[in-house]
């Protein structure tokens, strides 16, 4: 089993369009997450970080359900500009970053 | 703001050939990582160092070295580049890689082409 699973998608969507992508983790001693966003043949960008039960900002909404070990990403009113890949990334207990593989999102006009 | 540069943006390079890739980080962040990506298969760490002149195997350290002789600058070293080492090249930086809510930040990769 990976240690981290996505969804690779692509997820297609209109713009104003609300999407969720979840992730699921195997590490159940993992206590931070972490979204990256990664946009075509540039480097991962920090989008939030969970530590508690989630986290909220602006258009976007993470989730943490420990008890079933996934994490979800929520993106309301979805923009042109969010068009990009979304990396779910656990911390494992030494402190280092486990990478899923992402998830793509193309949002349409 | 954090920033990491990396020597080159792109390379290609024969078989055989040394490869060294130059990471550098301006926010006297401790910890540094090199990661390779390849479509499919995520982020996968290849060497860490925590301190000067201190180095940490990842998961993939096989075909690779390091050096981190300043606390800034942290190079990948492939001795004997292969064509199964064409990848993206990630660097990251970290302040110290002892806390939970600590991210890492990375520069803009450097694309490698071994032929």
């Amino acid at each position: 089993r990976k240690e981290v699973e996505q969804d690779p998608g692509p997820f297609n969507v209109p713009e104003g369009a609300t999407v969720a992508f979840n992730c699921t983790y195997s590490n159940s001693a993992s206590q931070s997450f972490f979204w990256y966003r990664q946009d075509c043949r540039k480097e991962p960008k920090l989008l939030m970080s969970v530590y508690s039960s989630g986290n909220e900002d602006g258009r976007f909404t993470a989730q943490l359900n420990r008890a079933s070990q996934y994490i979800s990403l929520l993106i309301r009113d979805s923009k042109l500009s969010d068009s990009a890949t979304y990396l779910c990334v656990p911390m494992d207990s030494s402190y280092k970053l486990i990478f899923g593989s992402g998830t793509r999102l193309l949002v349409r006009p | 703001d954090v920033k990491v540069t990396q020597s080159s943006r792109y390379l290609v390079k024969r078989t055989g050939e040394k490869v060294f890739l130059e990471c550098v980080q301006d926010m006297d962040h401790e910890n540094m990582f090199w990661y390779r990506q390849d479509p499919g298969l995520g982020l996968r760490l290849i060497y860490f160092s925590y301190d000067v002149k201190m180095k940490e195997k990842g998961d993939i350290p096989e075909g690779y070295s390091v050096s981190r002789e300043k606390k800034e600058r942290f190079s990948l070293i492939l001795e004997s580049a292969s064509t199964n080492q064409t990848s993206m090249y990630l660097c990251a930086s970290s302040v110290s890689g002892s806390s939970y809510q600590e991210t890492q930040y990375f520069g803009p990769g450097t694309r490698l082409l071994v032929l």
